[in-house]
């Protein structure tokens, strides 16, 4: 397995300028989210989806749209690039079922995307 | 709503002393803690989550409900163990069942 994979590993875009950044899975989980980590910041929940057409934002949303056609992809992308949004992105993905107990499973994140909007 | 504090931004130590990063919460229900690891030029990968009680290459973290914190220990640093430590929480109410948030994260540096 691949597991979680994500392109192009770095960016260069200029203000205004639109780019999806890819990010697929090969582990059939229902599961997947975008963050971005920022010195200081963390990792932020940009997007989050349950399965194919189901989508939800998470706490920093504005300026990124996305979609989720199938269980195994689920791209992320930015309108209108803004100096703001220059940032390494992580994409993720678990299984959406939980143990007997209720208890989630591992979150396996991909490998990052840097992000540098000038 | 949900939300991790993790207080300090650089944590450094020298070998063998002593490691504890802190970890508070907030959440109104019952949470799933995790503490996740970035080591350098790797992906970020979880270290040990509070159900499995268990010790993760000598770290270990309690679920203290009372004080909301979630704080990971370990008794002597290794130079190995120099990393990006993130704590996070998923909720367990239907509103918030799926986000897995996280902390702003601790550098932990253990010196020679």
């Amino acid at each position: 397995n691949a597991g979680v994979t994500q392109t192009p590993k770095f960016q260069v875009l200029k203000t205004g300028q639109s780019m999806t950044l890819q990010c697929a899975q090969d582990m059939n989980h229902e599961y997947m989210s975008w963050y971005r980590q920022d010195p200081g910041m963390g990792l932020r929940l940009i997007h989050y989806s349950v399965g194919a057409g189901i989508t939800d934002q998470g706490e920093v949303p504005n300026g990124y749209n996305v979609s989720r056609s199938t269980t195994e992809d689920f791209p992320l992308r930015l309108l209108s690039a803004a100096p703001s949004q220059t940032s390494v992105y992580f994409c993720a993905s678990r299984p959406l079922t939980t143990s007997a107990k209720g208890y989630s499973y591992e979150q396996y994140f991909g490998p990052g995307t840097r992000l540098t909007v000038t | 709503a949900q939300r991790v504090t993790q207080p300090e931004k650089l944590l450094s130590v020298f070998k063998g002393a002593p490691v504890e990063l802190k970890c508070n919460y907030s959440y109104s229900g019952s949470p799933e803690l995790f503490w996740y690891v970035q080591y350098s030029r790797q992906r970020l990968q979880l270290l040990l989550r509070h159900i499995s009680r268990e010790s993760i290459k000598g770290f270990t973290a309690d679920l203290n409900k009372g004080e909301t914190s979630f704080h990971l220990k370990k008794p002597f640093a290794q130079e190995e163990d120099s990393a990006m430590y993130y704590c996070a929480l998923r909720g367990t109410l239907m509103d918030s069942s799926y986000k897995l948030i996280f902390g702003s994260g601790t550098r932990l540096l253990v010196r020679p």
